[in-house]
């Protein structure tokens, strides 16, 4: 079978860095993606790994490790406006998304 | 960035009554999903719409309740029908590129 797991709940407050979580139990995949989900509206692609190492896109960092079902998302200088829930995906070819249960995340001022 | 587009945005339906959500995406797409969430949790796949055949359906949902039609590449169709409050649901059209998953708006359903 095909889990993703993420912590649920994540604080922390302007200007700092949080790293969020994803392991994974599935073979076979080609990328991990993440995406930003504020409360009312759609999901919205940030990154995309189809490599391991990091990628990084402005503020925003995503990571990857096959070898250890692992990856994460960094943001730094975290601002308000990045309250969300954020969802790490894994990629299968010729079909959909695996998504994660979802990280909230909640930023203090 | 593929677009996709959806409606109805939202909805308050009665009990029994069906509903029809569109979705249009543009021509990158090459595979469209239908996906429901619930408030605070994680999306749930409904069903791949295939062009012109029966979409495949997950786990879980069967074509009878959630009919689906893709009668091209770029526009498909789901109808939750004999809808109860069960069906009260954030429902989302989904178009995969080579490598990337979009999600259109959304459809904020509620069932009386």
């Amino acid at each position: 079978g095909q889990s993703l797991e993420q912590p649920s709940e994540v604080t922390a407050v302007e200007g700092a860095i949080v790293q969020i979580n994803c392991t994974y139990q599935t073979s076979g995949f080609y990328g991990l993606s993440w995406y930003q989900q504020h409360d009312g509206g759609a999901p919205t692609f940030l990154s995309y790994n189809g490599l391991d190492g990091l990628e990084e896109t402005g503020r925003f960092s995503s990571f990857l490790s096959r070898s250890d079902s692992y990856g994460y998302l960094l943001l730094q200088e975290l601002q308000m406006k990045d309250s969300a829930s954020y969802f790490c995906a894994v990629v299968f070819y010729g079909q959909n998304f695996v998504f994660g249960p979802g990280t909230r995340l909640s930023v203090l001022p | 960035s593929a677009v996709i587009s959806q409606k109805p945005s939202r909805d308050i339906c009665q009990r029994g009554t069906s509903l029809t959500i569109q979705c249009q995406v543009d021509s990158q797409v090459t595979m469209m999903f239908w996906y429901r969430q619930q408030p605070g949790q994680s999306l749930t796949l409904i069903a791949t719409a295939n062009q012109g055949s029966e979409a495949t359906y997950e786990s879980g949902f069967v074509i009878d309740k959630f009919p689906i039609s893709r009668p091209n590449l770029t526009f498909s169709t789901l109808t939750v029908s004999n809808m109860s409050p069960e069906d009260s649901s954030i429902y989302l059209c989904s178009g995969k590129t080579r490598d990337t998953q979009y999600f259109g708006p959304g459809t904020r359903l509620t069932v009386l």
